[in-house]
């Protein structure tokens, strides 16, 4: 069974930091581009990173360049998200995906873990 | 404010087609980027419906159809069943933005 399980989010103060993580299973995991999607309260879905297969490249939001890392362990079928410098406006439940690359630029997400919540507040 | 557009939302009755747009511009869409779309059930993450603007992943009904057309693509539900009340969200990627945008979302209410 294919499965995919953040795990990692809470509550942080404004400026904080956290480390996400999503465990994965049910596929091979390092064959495949790993992305994060977030989605704030109530809004819709945001793009946050997306990370290739044996991490060479990295690709980030605007909203979160320079103050989140996207990073895997093949080892431990793991992705993980770093967070720093954490802003009210980063409030939001994180979803990891698969990426399925469609064209050289172009990616969708066909599987998605549930999600973790993150919640940024003093 | 999202890249893409969609109308909040949509309604329908039970049986009856409901047709949810996205709209984009000459940085996605109308660049010739594909469009993927999204269904999340209330409470739950979201679920791959369509991809590359008109392939059903396995599962899907056939009840789902996506289109695109310029700037802009569609999603269409036929035969309107209960289940179908969810938000959609539309993807693509924009060549300005060098990543995944996605559109503000629609909730679909079935009447």
């Amino acid at each position: 069974e294919v499965q995919l399980v953040e795990s990692g989010g809470g509550l942080v103060q404004p400026g904080g930091s956290l480390r996400l993580s999503c465990a994965v299973s049910g596929f091979t995991f390092s064959s495949y581009w790993m992305t994060w999607v977030r989605q704030a309260p109530g809004k819709g879905l945001e793009w946050v990173a997306n990370i290739k297969q044996d991490g060479s490249e990295k690709y980030y939001g605007d909203s979160v360049k320079g103050r989140f890392t996207i990073s895997r362990d093949n080892a431990k079928n793991s992705l993980y998200l770093q967070m720093n410098s954490l802003r009210a406006e980063d409030t939001a439940v994180y979803y990891c995906a698969r990426v399925v690359r469609w064209g050289v630029l172009e990616r969708y997400f066909d599987l998605w873990g549930r999600g973790t919540l993150v919640t940024v507040s003093s | 404010q999202s890249v893409l557009t969609q109308p909040p939302s949509v309604s329908g009755a039970p049986g009856q087609r409901v047709t949810i747009s996205c709209t984009g511009s000459s940085s996605n869409i109308g660049a010739g980027y594909d469009v993927h779309w999204y269904q999340q059930l209330p409470g739950t993450a979201p679920k791959l419906l369509i991809y590359g603007n008109i392939n059903r992943p396995s599962g899907v009904p056939d009840r789902f159809s996506g289109s695109k057309s310029g700037t802009s693509a569609s999603l269409a539900v036929t035969g309107l069943q209960a289940e179908d009340e969810a938000d959609y969200y539309c993807q693509s990627y924009d060549r300005g933005l060098s990543g995944s945008v996605f559109g503000g979302g629609t909730k679909l209410t079935v009447l």
